[in-house]
């Protein structure tokens, strides 16, 4: 089955402590991009990446680092979580960066407590 | 910072009604513009993607229009049943995909 999967799907945590979420895709896409949903504010892409080892910078990267070692794996890391961390976070993929068209599948979701 | 903005931001309608919402966008630099169909604990559907001026688009009862010329989308649902309760999201792709807030629809048997 056609997938992108999201790990943890809850996380409780505490400021300062270092935490990574996983996202796969198993479609064989090249853009992967990560999103965070606030009440009132919509969704709002955090990093995305073209392809493997090509990464950049969404509308709200501050505090956020991702790596795309493989083409279907891209975790999205917290170096040092804050309370305004927290919120609804979203994987995404679809075939192509270049790619308008294109369909983009969601993961299910992470909801990230930063206390 | 792009505005994409979707009205109304919630709705309450009764089981058999039809209704519709909107999503408007900028007119320039347009490449595509996605609908999207959320439910509440789950994560965002692909409904359609729209690029042409007059576009028209159907899934079942659901159907969404493109002007690209003054910048607005329109889906419309026929005959709405509870299970259509979600939040429709919108989405304008010029050289990336900007996000509506959504609408939220709730249809009440």
């Amino acid at each position: 089955e056609a997938q992108v999967t999201q790990n943890p799907r809850y996380l409780i945590t505490v400021t300062g402590k270092k935490l990574t979420v996983t996202c796969s895709q198993n479609m064989n896409h090249e853009y992967m991009s990560w999103y965070r949903q606030d009440p009132g504010l919509g969704l709002r892409q955090i990093y995305y990446s073209m392809n493997v080892e090509v990464t950049d910078k969404g509308d709200v990267p501050e505090g956020y680092k991702v790596s795309r070692k493989e083409k279907r794996n891209f975790p999205l890391i917290l170096e040092s979580p804050s309370p305004n961390q927290t919120s609804l976070y979203f994987c995404a993929s679809r075939d192509s960066g270049q790619g308008a068209t294109d369909t983009q599948y969601f993961g299910p979701g992470t909801r990230l407590t930063v206390l | 910072i792009l505005n994409v903005e979707q009205s109304p931001q919630s709705l309450h309608v009764q089981e058999g009604d039809s209704t519709n919402f909107t999503c408007s966008f900028p007119s320039s630099n347009f490449y595509a513009l996605h609908w999207y169909r959320w439910e509440t604990a789950k994560s965002p559907e692909a409904l359609f993607v729209m690029t042409l001026n007059g576009d028209e688009k159907k899934k079942g009862r659901i159907s969404a229009t493109l002007n690209t010329k003054e910048g607005y989308s329109y889906l419309y649902i026929k005959g709405s049943q509870p299970e259509d309760s979600a939040t429709y999201l919108c989405a304008f792709h010029d050289y990336k995909l900007t996000f509506g807030k959504g609408t939220l629809l709730t249809v009440n048997p």
